[in-house]
């Protein structure tokens, strides 16, 4: 079946740094994944997809991420954080039986110290 | 222009008791789903239909019914409410059934607490 771990419930950076979120899937077949975000108490926004194309993924707002097969990874990053990055970041993957149906990690909570 | 409108915002209700809420999209798309938040943030789909067929239903007590009258709206109806209901629950549309190849649009949420 497939899943997918967030490795960290909580990350803090301060702004102008580096992020990394890290998620690690479980599959039996070429995932597609998926980040999304949620701003509190809002819905959920995707930001970036991976389907097999490029293992280099741009998305929305300056993020990005890599799918590495050999390390079954799909981490997050952005080069600089801003402080209205501080939200919920879910990584996702489909399921592969008919349903395709989104099956999401925990959740890494971004806080961004001015 | 919401894309994804749920009511209520908030529902605050006893055990026992019934209730609904409402979701609609804008969007044009065939396909919306129900989704639960629990305290924990974790995130699981209950339901989806497309072009107002059930297309997916997960392990939920029959309490829970979804109720799609067009495309553009998705309710769900809870009855006989229990405390462990209580969570956030989202509704979400996209254009086909397919994640790969159809983003999924989130509507705000609606925060249910049963005391």
């Amino acid at each position: 079946a497939q899943s997918v771990t967030q490795l960290d419930s909580h990350v803090s950076v301060s702004e102008g740094t580096p992020v990394l979120l890290r998620c690690n899937y479980s599959s039996s077949y070429s995932p597609s994944l998926f980040w999304y975000v949620q701003h509190p108490n809002k819905g959920l926004q995707l930001l970036l997809k991976y389907t097999s194309a490029a293992t280099l993924v741009k998305g929305i707002n300056g993020f990005e991420a890599e799918f590495k097969k050999s390390e079954t990874s799909f981490h997050l990053t952005k080069p600089s954080a801003h402080m209205s990055d501080a939200a919920e970041y879910f990584c996702v993957v489909t399921a592969m039986d008919s349903s395709y149906k989104l099956i999401f990690g925990s959740g890494t909570r971004l806080l961004v110290r001015p | 222009d919401t894309a994804v409108s749920q009511t209520p915002k908030y529902l605050v209700t006893q055990m026992g008791n019934d209730k609904s809420i409402k979701c609609e999209q804008n969007l044009g798309h065939d396909t919306m789903y129900w989704y639960k938040q629990d305290s924990k943030k974790f995130l699981k789909i209950m339901f989806s239909y497309n072009n107002k067929e059930l297309i997916i239903n997960e392990t939920v007590p029959n309490r829970f019914s979804p109720k799609s009258p067009d495309k553009a709206h998705l309710n769900l109806h809870i009855n006989s409410l229990e405390l462990g209901d209580s969570a956030v629950y989202f509704c979400a549309s996209s254009q086909g059934d397919i994640p790969s190849y159809n983003e999924q649009f989130f509507g705000p949420g609606t925060r249910l607490t049963v005391l």
